[in-house]
């Protein structure tokens, strides 16, 4: 099955800095990566996704950036803000899986006032 | 209100006991999941549903049950609670891509 790895696990930032989060994944069947926010106490929300025939997708201050060959997505977010801080998830959903998503381990981001 | 809802938000159960944990939604989707979320592991898939009709086991479906009593409502079962059962549970649904949580149900077994 697929595997998505998921770096870093910890990530601090000061306020108005860029933040990068890597994923890679094993399974070439992958063709939907979404991007999922979750706030102290609440439910993962999604934040950004892309799909395989996309190398780039940019929303305000978040990107997210596909290397199919490589097997690898990042998420951008720029000017870094306190309300910024959460853990954020990436995931992986193969065509034959039927909506299936395979997450990774996340990373908790801290944007420092 | 929330579009989805999880009972109990918390609950502390013995090992042995059965404990339902239940899941609605109002968003009107057919699919409905289970996940469980561990520190350091993120989310792995334990059930899910493409239908009232339709269970399928996901990657740690081990030790856990699941019922589809309407397009609605999604619950999950642990017939007899282990220790290492305790962590924090997620019900989300979907009718594309995208998927909805619910805000989670922390069970703790002791």
């Amino acid at each position: 099955g697929e595997n998505v790895e998921q770096h870093p696990s910890t990530l601090s930032v000061q306020e108005g800095d860029s933040a990068v989060i890597k994923c890679t994944y094993s399974d070439s069947a992958s063709n939907y990566f979404p991007w999922y926010k979750q706030e102290l106490g609440k439910g993962p929300q999604l934040i950004i996704d892309i799909r395989s025939n996309v190398g780039e997708k940019k929303d305000q201050r978040i990107a997210v950036t596909l290397n199919k060959t490589a097997k690898h997505f990042s998420l951008h977010i720029t000017e870094t803000q306190p309300e910024d801080s959460a853990v954020y998830f990436c995931a992986a959903s193969p065509t034959n899986t039927g909506n299936q998503f395979y997450f990774g381990t996340g990373t908790s981001l801290t944007v420092i006032p | 209100d929330a579009d989805v809802t999880q009972t109990p938000r918390n609950r502390i159960t013995k090992t042995g006991k059965r404990i339902m944990l239940e899941c609605s939604q109002t968003k009107g989707h057919d699919r409905m999941y289970w996940y469980r979320q561990d520190p350091g592991l993120g989310l792995q898939l334990i059930y899910y549903s493409f239908d009232v009709k339709d269970i399928n086991k996901g990657e740690i479906s081990d030790g856990y049950s699941v019922s589809r009593q309407a397009q609605a409502k999604f619950s999950l079962s642990l017939e007899s609670a282990i220790p290492n059962q305790t962590a924090l549970y997620f019900c989300a649904t979907s009718a594309g891509n995208e998927q909805f949580f619910g805000p989670g149900t922390r069970l703790t077994v002791l």
